[in-house]
């Protein structure tokens, strides 16, 4: 069975830094896709990035990119010059070409310091 | 346009009451999902409906939940007999799934749900 891990449960960072947050998988699939969902109080879970696992190219959004390693199954999420907004739940998820599940990771609580 | 929305956005119910949870798609979205997000922890897939196939009920927990979709649109969640351990946030998500497995699902703000 597939499973993602996160191994952050919190992270800080500086206004303006930059932060990455970790995540692992485990799946014996080659064609599957990984995605980070940002969740801020307001529960609504947002879309932040989206990687398919045929592609070497790792996926960028702006001042979020992934480095997507397939051989090690890391997909990690780096936020570059960090802002108050960007404070939330980030939640990397995985699934599979052949099915519509995702399958969660825990969670990583990121809070921003001023 | 507008997004996937859910009613209510809070529910406090007492043990042992029934409570319906709605979601609205994002119109033409023919995928639409239902997760459960229990404190501090990820989500947890409850069912799943695709247009007019029969849906894959396979994550709901116990013969308590149920979900219908009316007309291809509007779902309600059903939870009987409301247990405590059944507190929980409730998301709804759809996506544009057409044949295509790439699709991302856009989620609701969820609905709390508080058993007594």
């Amino acid at each position: 069975a597939q499973t993602v891990t996160q191994s952050q449960p919190e992270m800080s960072v500086q206004e303006a830094e930059t932060v990455t947050l970790s995540c692992t998988y485990d799946t014996s699939e080659s064609d599957y896709y990984l995605f980070w969902y940002k969740q801020p109080p307001s529960r609504q879970m947002i879309l932040v990035i989206r990687q398919e696992a045929y592609k070497q190219q790792n996926a960028t959004e702006n001042r979020f990119s992934v480095n997507f390693q397939k051989a090690a199954k890391s997909f990690s999420l780096k936020i570059s010059d960090s802002q108050l907004g960007d404070a939330a739940m980030y939640f990397c998820a995985y699934r599979k070409d052949s099915n519509y599940q995702l399958i969660w990771g825990a969670g990583t609580k990121l809070i921003i310091k001023p | 346009g507008a997004g996937v929305s859910q009613s209510p956005s809070n529910k406090v119910t007492e043990k042992g009451k029934d409570v319906e949870l709605r979601c609205d798609p994002i119109s033409g979205h023919t995928a639409l999902y239902w997760y459960r997000q229990s404190l501090g922890q990820g989500l947890e897939f409850l069912i799943y409906f695709q247009g007019n196939s029969a849906p894959d009920k396979s994550g709901l927990p116990s013969d308590r939940f149920s979900a219908e979709r009316t007309g291809g649109s509007v779902s309600t969640l059903t939870i009987q007999r409301t247990q405590q351990e059944d507190s929980a946030v409730y998301l709804c998500a759809s996506s544009s799934t057409s044949g295509r497995r790439t699709d991302t699902q856009y989620f609701g703000p969820g609905t709390r749900l508080t058993v007594l």
